[in-house]
């Protein structure tokens, strides 16, 4: 297995562009989430998927767009790219089964700067 | 959302065992607390996950008092390679029906010094 897998690996936008950030994962989890991290942070939710055609927001969804229509892939889209969205941004994956707060795999990141 | 606090930082010497506590006053009934570690320019790597009680795997110990408001991750014996940043998480099943919003917080950056 592939695990979770995020493509690219670095971007540099200019303010206003758009861009798909790419994540998949190849073990059949039916949950799947984005994050973003910001130099000295933890973790931020921005998006998160219980399952193919299923998605809601996180803590700090705004100029992020997503979509499932596979469970396999996860896109990322940012509509119209900020220097504030200068960050790196990690895809996650985990099992969707009752009773636990099952373990998540993270991808290697996509780190982004937004010139 | 249960809001977790944690130690910015610590320093342990290799060979030492270290102890990382966990503050979680808000924590709710179906709430886990989960323990990530994460490496530079890496994605977090789960390390450990518990209810109540003790919890022990290969890597580390968790320990997690009867009123839940608190928790303590335990790593024995750490190595160079042990330094990284910890987070400790609560959080609700997935398919519990609310929205699933995992708290990472700042963590706890552990150097493991020689």
């Amino acid at each position: 297995n592939a695990g979770v897998t995020q493509t690219p690996k670095f971007q540099v936008l200019k303010t206003g562009q758009s861009m798909t950030l790419q994540c998949a994962q190849d073990m059949n989890h039916e949950y799947m989430s984005w994050y973003r991290q910001d130099p000295g942070m933890g973790l931020r939710l921005i998006h998160y998927s219980v399952g193919a055609g299923i998605t809601d927001q996180g803590e700090v969804p705004n100029g992020y767009n997503v979509s499932r229509s596979t469970t396999e892939d996860f896109p990322l889209r940012l509509l119209s790219a900020a220097p504030s969205q200068t960050s790196v941004y990690f895809c996650a994956s985990s099992y969707s089964s009752g009773g636990y707060d099952n373990e998540q795999f993270f991808g290697p990141g996509t780190r982004l700067t937004v010139l | 959302l249960a809001k977790t606090t944690q130690p910015i930082s610590m320093d342990s010497y290799e060979g030492q065992e270290v102890n990382i506590t966990c503050s979680h006053n808000n924590i709710a009934t179906n709430d886990y607390i989960t323990w990530y570690q994460q490496f530079p320019s890496q994605g977090p790597r789960f390390i450990i996950q518990g209810y109540k009680t003790k919890v022990t795997n290969e890597v580390a110990s968790l320990f997690i008092p009867a009123d839940r408001k608190s928790s303590t991750l335990s790593l024995p014996r750490v190595s160079l390679s042990d330094t990284a940043v910890y987070y400790c998480l609560v959080g609700a099943a997935i398919n519990s029906g609310s929205a699933r919003q995992l708290t990472f917080g700042s963590g706890t950056q552990l150097t493991v010094l020689p």
